[in-house]
């Protein structure tokens, strides 16, 4: 079974500033999609980026990028600028190519210093 | 609708009650689907719909769990006879048709929050 690691319950960081939130898996499947979710205070989760496991390239959005090493089975997210508004918790979640549920890490809150 | 919506925001309930949680998908979306988000926890999945294919109840923990989606729209969950574990956020997603060979980012709501007392 597939399972999702996220080994920081807690993250801190000054406004501006960089940082990384790891997420491991494990799989046994070649082919999958791995996902970064933002939950606020609102309790709506929302999308903050994915990644193909067959595109070699790491995604980005704007402030946000992933360093994905598909060998290591490992898939951190990279918050560069801090703002206030990225204090939220972080779940990491995996899904298997030509399934549809998603498996998520416990997840890591984030607080943003000003 | 704009976005995935829920109700109630939030409920209270006494131990044994039963409970109905409302989710009204995006419009338009077939896929719908069920997780439960307990304290200091992940998401859990509990069942997914699509379309009028009959849905995958895998995730459910109990018999006392049970979901329907009626018209391919509007889903709801019921809980019977409900047990303090059961105190979580019930979390709905939505998707749109999934086409072969891609991932379709899932659109959650903003939960119900459940107090079993």
């Amino acid at each position: 079974a597939q399972t999702v690691t996220q080994s920081q319950p807690e993250m801190s960081v000054q406004e501006a500033e960089t940082v990384t939130l790891s997420c491991t898996y494990d799989t046994s499947e070649s082919d999958y999609y791995l996902f970064w979710y933002k939950q606020p205070p609102s309790r709506q989760m929302i999308l903050v980026i994915r990644q193909e496991a067959y595109k070699q390239q790491n995604a980005t959005e704007n402030r946000f990028s992933v360093n994905f090493q598909k060998a290591a089975k490992s898939f951190s997210l990279k918050i560069s600028d801090s703002q206030l508004g990225d204090a939220a918790m972080y779940f990491c979640a995996y899904e298997g190519a030509g399934t549809y549920k998603y498996i998520f890490g416990t997840g890591t809150r984030l607080k943003v210093l000003a | 609708g704009a976005g995935v919506s829920q109700s109630p925001s939030n409920k209270v309930t006494e131990k044994g009650k039963d409970v109905e949680l409302r989710c009204d998908p995006i419009s338009g979306h077939t896929a719908l689907y069920w997780y439960r988000q307990s304290l200091g926890q992940g998401l859990e999945f509990l069942i997914y719909f699509q379309g009028n294919s009959a849905p995958d109840k895998s995730g459910l923990p109990s018999d006392r769990f049970s979901a329907e989606r009626t018209g391919g729209s509007v889903s709801t969950l019921t809980i019977q006879r409900t047990q303090q574990e059961d105190s979580a956020v019930y979390l709905c997603a939505s998707s749109s048709a999934r086409l072969a060979g891609g991932p379709e980012t899932q659109y959650f709501g903003p939960g119900t929050r459940l107090l079993v007392l």
